[in-house]
C-alpha cells in the first residue's frame, strides 16, 4: 500500500527566506502532483512531475522529483506573504488514484 | 479554460437524509473521480468511474455511496443516508486518460457538506 509522508507539517517562515518541503513515498509511481490549498478552497494544481530528475519552476516555487529515492521537494525562494497556504503532495498509486500527504501549513510572516 | 464545475458549493442536511452532489467534468474527459477532505485533514480518494462503471473504490466508499453519470455531462455522488462523519468537502475531478501524457487530473472547486 502506497504511503506518502510530508514534512514539515507546519512551517513558519520569515519573508525573504528560503525553505524546502519534503515528500517521501513508499512505492513506485509515475506521477506526482503538488497542490496549494487556501482555507476553505479547492486544490490549485502547482506542478505535475512525471519522470526522474524532473524539475519545474513557477515564480518562487520549484519542485523536483527523484524517483529512485522516492522523494519530491518543493523549494520556496524568498518567501512572500502571499505564499501562505497549505501545500499537499499527492502520488499516483495507479490510474489517478492519488494518495495525498498530510499537507504542510505554510505561514509567511512579514 | 475548461474547468470542472460542482454544485452545490455548500449543502447543510440533517443526519439520515439523502444528498446528491453534482459535477460537470471537462467536456472531452473520460475518467471521473470523487475525493473528499474532512476539515483539517488530508484529501482521500473515494471512487473512480469510466465507461459508465466504477473502476476502483476505496474502503470509505461503502454501500451508502453511489455514483452515476445520468446524462452526457453530469457526474453525481449520492450519499443515501448521511451520517455526521460524512461532513467534509467533496471534490470532483476528471481526466482525459490515465496515461503519462493524458492523465493529468483536474479538480473542481468542491462541495462542502455539513451534516447536522
Amino acid at each position: 500500500e502506497l504511503k506518502v509522508e510530508q514534512n514539515p507539517l507546519f512551517l513558519s517562515m520569515q519573508e525573504g527566506k528560503n525553505y524546502t518541503i519534503y515528500c517521501n513515498y513508499s512505492t513506485t509511481s509515475d506521477r506526482l502532483y503538488w497542490y496549494r490549498q487556501d482555507p476553505g478552497k479547492s486544490l490549485e494544481s502547482l506542478f505535475v512531475l512525471l519522470s526522474n530528475g524532473a524539475v519545474k519552476q513557477e515564480g518562487r516555487l520549484m519542485a523536483s522529483l527523484d524517483t529512485k529515492a522516492r522523494l519530491s521537494t518543493l523549494h520556496i525562494t524568498a518567501a512572500v506573504h502571499d505564499l501562505s497556504a497549505t501545500y499537499f503532495c499527492a502520488v499516483d498509486s495507479y490510474g489517478n488514484k492519488l494518495v495525498f500527504g498530510a499537507g504542510t501549513i505554510l505561514r509567511v510572516k512579514s | 479554460e475548461p474547468e470542472v464545475t460542482q454544485t452545490p458549493s455548500h449543502q447543510v442536511t440533517q443526519m439520515g437524509q439523502e444528498v446528491i452532489l453534482r459535477c460537470v467534468p471537462i467536456s472531452n474527459h473520460l475518467y471521473f473521480y470523487w475525493y473528499r477532505q474532512i476539515l483539517g485533514q488530508k484529501v482521500e480518494f473515494l471512487v473512480s468511474f469510466y465507461n459508465n462503471e466504477i473502476s476502483e473504490k476505496s474502503e470509505i466508499f461503502d454501500d451508502q455511496f453511489s455514483v452515476e453519470r445520468p446524462d452526457g455531462s453530469n457526474f453525481t455522488l449520492k450519499i443515501r443516508s448521511t451520517k455526521l462523519e460524512d461532513s467534509a468537502m467533496y471534490f470532483c475531478a476528471s481526466s482525459y486518460g490515465r496515461g503519462i501524457g493524458t492523465g493529468e487530473l483536474f479538480f473542481g472547486e468542491g462541495s462542502r457538506l455539513t451534516v447536522l
